[in-house]
């Protein structure tokens, strides 16, 4: 079965950029069956959708983001990535990847463990 | 973008009672395009039902979801320890995607 496990630094300083990776295992991330997708987590508080991304290198963000977000894809690696550049205190949340099925439907499954990104000097 | 408001927003309810959680778009979610999902403290979010009533892979039959454009809801038949959680739903009918604020089920 697919798992996803999110890497990167845990702490990031104001206006820099925060940078993680989503490595994939137990399925290729180029079968063109799903898109791969990031979603963040403000401690204790609800779900944020940022974007997901095609094999092939199509992206897709939400609007609210979509100036300071960059979701990128390595299929050599198995990998995709995402980048937010500009960082407030506000960006602090635990990150998540996640798995989206090919198609017209949009939901997350599976999802990987998660990583706490705080934003801080 | 749609706003999904979830009711009520904590359920204290004691093993084996049936729990019955609401979520409300602020408009149409087009082709039932909701998805609900279970997060346990400390967890990732875990997939429950999508398409609005499919369960996904592996999610007990106790598990149901129903409704249609703007009223949703996600019905657990007979709650079981394992169950005391936080539950979101999701709508990708129109984008960006977006979640509801979430309704904690507690021990009773």
């Amino acid at each position: 079965q697919v798992q996803l496990q999110e890497s990167g630094p845990g702490l990031v300083k104001p206006s820099q950029t925060l940078s993680l990776t989503c490595t994939v295992s137990g399925g290729s991330i180029s079968s063109g069956d799903y898109y791969w997708s990031w979603i963040r987590q403000p401690p204790g508080k609800g779900l944020e959708w940022i974007g997901y991304i095609y094999y092939s290198g199509s992206t897709y963000y939400n609007p609210s983001l979509k100036s300071r977000v960059t979701i990128s894809v390595d299929t050599s690696k198995n990998q995709f990535s995402l980048k937010l550049s500009s960082v407030t205190a506000a960006d602090t949340a635990v990150y998540y990847c996640a798995r989206v099925p090919w198609g017209p439907g949009v939901w997350f499954d599976p999802w990987g463990q998660g990583t706490l990104v705080t934003v801080s000097s | 973008e749609i706003v999904l408001t979830q009711s009520p927003g904590t359920l204290s309810l004691s093993p084996g009672e049936r729990a019955t959680l609401s979520c409300r778009a602020s408009q149409s979610v087009s082709s039932s395009y909701l998805a609900w999902y279970q997060q346990k403290p400390g967890q990732a979010p875990r997939l429950l039902i999508y398409g609005a009533s499919s369960r996904a892979t592996g999610i007990p039959d106790r598990f149901s979801g129903s409704g249609s454009g703007t009223d949703f809801t996600l019905t657990i038949s007979r709650l079981e320890p394992e169950d005391f959680a936080v539950y979101y739903c999701q709508q990708y009918g129109s984008s960006p995607v977006t979640f509801g604020q979430g309704t904690k089920v507690e021990i009773k």
